[in-house]
């Protein structure tokens, strides 16, 4: 079956470490992006690629890091610049090449508790 | 820059009765539409897209919803809600021009009641 892989589920780390959360998939799609989620406030964009090798900030990008060498695979790391990490995170993907009405598809997140 | 409102935290419905889920948008062009659904610790379903066209859209699980550009608006709605459609509702728009970010709402509880 298609789909995206986020793992771990859960995620504990201290304060002050970096931590890397991973995405995969298998869809074959160009675009990949990362989302936070914290109560009450939807989804914010953390960071988005269009295609391999490329990537932007999105909205709330500060104290985070990506990589896309591959075109199955967008990790993200939460640095410890990151002033408030614990929040689950949301990988997803879309089509795109050129059709920008697509859905995007969403992983199960990780939830990151930062003590 | 697009935006999208969703005005109300959580609506309550009775099993079996129609439900409907508000949302509002802004973009400077024409919109493309889309309503999620969550469940608990899960990521994001989709449901329904609005692109252009036929105003009632239909989706999955039964839902459908209705674009109205004069109101700048998407409710989502169904005609007979169950108990297992209790989960939280997301809206969200993307711009027409080309790669745009899409911008979610900040979601609706919907509670069906037995």
């Amino acid at each position: 079956d298609g789909g995206i892989t986020q793992s771990p589920k859960y995620l504990f780390r201290k304060e002050g470490q970096n931590v890397t959360l991973s995405c995969e998939q298998n869809l074959n799609h160009d675009a990949m992006y990362w989302y936070r989620q914290d109560p009450g406030q939807g989804l914010r964009l953390i960071y988005y690629s269009q295609i391999v090798n490329d990537f932007q900030k999105g909205d709330i990008a500060e104290g985070y890091s990506v990589s896309r060498e591959k075109k199955e695979s967008f990790p993200l790391t939460v640095t410890s610049a990151q002033k408030n990490p614990t929040a689950f995170y949301l990988c997803a993907s879309s089509m795109e090449g050129g059709v920008y009405n697509s859905p995007l598809h969403f992983g199960n997140g990780t939830r990151l508790t930062v003590t | 820059a697009q935006s999208v409102a969703q005005p109300e935290d959580q609506v309550n419905v009775a099993e079996g009765n129609p439900l409907t889920v508000k949302c509002t948008y802004s973009v400077s062009g024409n919109p493309y539409l889309f309503w999620y659904v969550q469940y608990p610790n899960r990521g994001l379903q989709f449901l329904l897209k609005y692109i252009t066209g036929d105003n009632l859209v239909k989706g999955s699980y039964g839902f459908e919803a209705e674009f109205n550009k004069s109101q700048t608006s998407f409710h989502l709605k169904k005609p007979s809600a169950l108990v297992s459609d209790s989960a939280l509702y997301f809206c969200a728009v993307r711009e027409d021009t080309g790669f745009q970010k899409l911008v979610f709402g900040t979601g609706t509880r919907l509670l069906v009641s037995p």
